[in-house]
């Protein structure tokens, strides 16, 4: 079975800062998928961004980007210039690159961006 | 916007009781995925609809059990409501060849209150 832990329950930026949420995950498989996710106050879970694990490359988007280090387990998600919008729980999950399409998440973290 | 609607917002049922939440997939969508997540958790993995079969299924007690209709709309039914079933339900939908896909799209979910 998988496992994905988040050790950081709560942080707190300031606005126009970088910040960096940490995650680890356990696993027997080879070939998966890691994404974070965010959870705003309206509950709506929306994708922030996508890791193939055979892509040694680290994915990137807008101002979000990944440190994936497959060896380690290990799957952190960077946030330059944070946004007050971007306060809300972060997910990070795992998924098999196989049949159901089972998201197996972390227990979050809370992200408070203040002025 | 994900297109991804759950009904109802919010309920209240009492011990015991039998309640149905429903969700409509995003247009194009065939595959849907129910998730439980409890207070100050991460969502958890309930089963999964694919072309109206259950394709998949977590850690979770018959009677959570469920349907997709030919629209790919889909209810989640539990039966003899436990004080521990409060939690909010997420629905995500996703389209992929016999349910695998990476790209899931979460709906707002339901609050379920158990007293």
């Amino acid at each position: 079975a998988q496992t994905v832990t988040q050790s950081q329950p709560e942080m707190s930026v300031q606005e126009a800062e970088t910040v960096t949420l940490s995650c680890t995950y356990d696993t027997s498989e080879s070939n998966y998928y890691l994404f974070w996710y965010k959870q705003p106050p309206s509950r709506q879970m929306i994708l922030v961004i996508r890791q193939e694990a055979y892509k040694q490359q680290n994915a990137t988007e807008n101002r979000f980007s990944v440190n994936f280090q497959k060896a380690a387990k290990s799957f952190s998600l960077k946030i330059s210039d944070s946004q007050l919008g971007d306060t809300a729980m972060y997910f990070c999950a795992f998924m098999k690159h196989s049949t159901a399409s089972k998201l197996t998440f972390g227990t979050g973290t809370r992200l408070q961006v203040t002025l | 916007e994900t297109g991804v609607t759950q009904s109802p917002t919010h309920l209240i049922k009492t011990r015991g009781q039998q309640v149905t939440l429903r969700c409509s997939s995003q247009s194009g969508h065939n595959t849907v995925s129910w998730y439980q997540q409890a207070l100050g958790q991460g969502p958890q993995f309930i089963f999964q609809y694919y072309r109206e079969e259950e394709n998949g299924r977590g850690n979770f007690p018959p009677r959570f059990s469920g349907l997709q209709f030919p629209n790919y709309s889909s209810e989640l039914n539990v039966n003899a409501l436990e004080l521990d079933d409060s939690a909010l339900y997420l629905c995500a939908s996703s389209s992929g060849l016999a349910g695998v896909s990476y790209e899931q799209y979460f709906g707002p979910g339901t609050r379920l209150t158990v007293t």
